[in-house]
């Protein structure tokens, strides 16, 4: 029951900006929206969350809805070490387990 | 700063044999731990999540425990292993924040079970 929804696969160009969608329709006010990606046989790396407002870091923007109920992940300039699979997820804050989903496997294309 | 370290990184346990992986965490104090296990080709399933010392809540049933002996120490257990606990198994943990929990992982452990 991981409360979001993602494409299982997806490809982008190198060079060009990656859009990753999940929708988690369910959401509730208090959770917050998170990614994290894993490179094979890795564990899972934080990339970026946001609760209401549009975020953005060094390493990718996150576009949130104004419903909440759908967000997307943008890698603004993608690159072959950009190749993994991304984790939507939504969890609240405090004591909480968070539970992960299959994500997306996004292969970047020479 | 914050790490997190697992072992062993792999390892190839017969079946009926004991397991014991063991996480520890250092930087922070009163971490929240985790214990995921991701089967060849598969997503991220939780097993066990502890919020303190000695409190540990089990996700699915199965031949496996956790123990929390200390605050940054988390160790999987099997006493008899069997061929469907093979897998790639990640201990993480997270601060529990007001502003967010994001999870920090470990370098995951490799066990297959022959």
């Amino acid at each position: 029951d991981a409360k979001t929804t993602q494409p299982p696969s997806m490809d982008c160009a190198e060079g060009r900006a990656a859009n990753l969608p999940c929708n988690h329709s369910t959401i509730s006010g208090n959770e917050y929206v998170y990614w994290y990606r894993q490179i094979h046989s890795q564990g899972p790396q934080y990339i970026i969350h946001g609760l209401k407002n549009n975020e953005t870091n060094e390493m990718a923007s996150l576009i949130i809805t104004e419903d909440r109920k759908s967000s997307t992940l943008i890698l603004p300039h993608a690159t072959l070490r950009d190749t993994a699979v991304y984790y939507c997820i939504v969890s609240p804050s405090g004591n909480e387990k968070l539970t992960f989903g299959t994500g997306t496997r996004l292969t970047i294309i020479p | 700063s914050q790490t997190i370290h697992q072992w062993p990184a792999t390892l190839v346990q017969p079946v009926g044999s004991p397991l014991s992986l063991e996480c520890t965490v250092e930087g922070t104090s009163n971490p929240n731990l985790y214990w995921y296990r991701q089967a060849a080709g598969r997503g991220l399933q939780l097993l066990f999540y502890s919020v303190g010392i000695g409190q540990i809540s089990s996700e699915v049933p199965q031949n496996l425990s956790a123990s929390r002996p200390q605050d940054r120490q988390f160790i999987l257990s099997s006493k008899k292993l069997l061929l469907s606990d093979s897998g790639f198994y990640l201990c993480a943990w997270s601060n529990g924040g007001l502003s967010g929990n994001t999870i920090y992982f470990g370098e995951g452990s490799w066990l297959t079970v022959v």
